[in-house]
């Protein structure tokens, strides 16, 4: 069985660019979240993806964008980045939209300079 | 906002067990907890979660309240690869089931 994997494992960019992360769900897995998580502090909930439409949001703004795939991949698209953009991006996936346990990858560290 | 108080820290002695308490007072009926760890530079990594039974796998065991409103997890032989944050996440089904983490709790396992 394979595991939820993130590409790439580390990217640096300028402020204002934009940049794209990817994600594969763990097998058998058809739901998609994201998730950011600044030094020393918990993953913040981005948004869910479940059969290819976003189903959940959370605070962030709307350069933060998502894709999800017919084969249940995902990514993850920022606009504009800020320097507080800054973070490992974490993707996990699940089964259904209800009490199935997420499954994480090792993240993507995003550094904006 | 996270609906679980944990303490910021906590340490135990290797081959012993580790008790890590979580309060979660103002849980729903509907709602699960649900426990998380992360090793340094990885992505979190799922424990084991409950309703209102205890709970046990390979990795721990947890164990509710009868009132639901606090709940320990239990590693049962702690070892030097247990070092962690550990998060204690309180969980509602449905359509936008997403996690909502605390800052967890730092348990250090001393050789």
């Amino acid at each position: 069985e394979t595991g939820v994997t993130q590409s790439p494992t580390h990217l640096i960019k300028t402020r204002g660019q934009q940049v794209t992360l990817r994600c594969s769900s763990q097998s058998g897995h058809n739901t998609v979240s994201w998730y950011q998580q600044a030094l020393g502090q918990g993953p913040q909930f981005i948004f869910q993806y479940y059969r290819e439409e976003e189903n959940g949001r959370g605070n962030f703004p709307p350069r933060f964008s998502g894709l999800q795939f017919p084969n249940y991949s995902s990514e993850l698209n920022v606009n504009a980045l800020e320097l507080d953009d800054s973070a490992l991006y974490l993707c996990a996936s699940s089964i259904g939209t209800s009490n199935s346990p997420l499954h994480f990858g090792n993240g993507t560290r995003l550094t904006v300079t | 906002d996270a609906k679980t108080t944990q303490p910021p820290s906590m340490d135990c002695a290797e081959g012993r067990a580790a008790n890590l308490p979580c309060n979660h007072s103002t849980i729903s009926g509907n709602e699960y907890v649900y426990w998380y760890r992360q090793i340094h530079s990885q992505g979190p990594q799922y424990i084991i979660h409950g309703l209102k039974n205890n709970e046990t796998n390979e990795m721990a065991s947890l164990i509710i309240t009868e009132d639901r409103k606090s709940s320990t997890l239990i590693l049962p032989h702690a070892t030097l690869r247990d070092t962690a944050v550990y998060y204690c996440i309180v969980r509602a089904t449905g359509a936008n089931s997403k996690l909502t983490f605390g800052k967890g709790i730092t348990l250090s396992v001393r050789p």
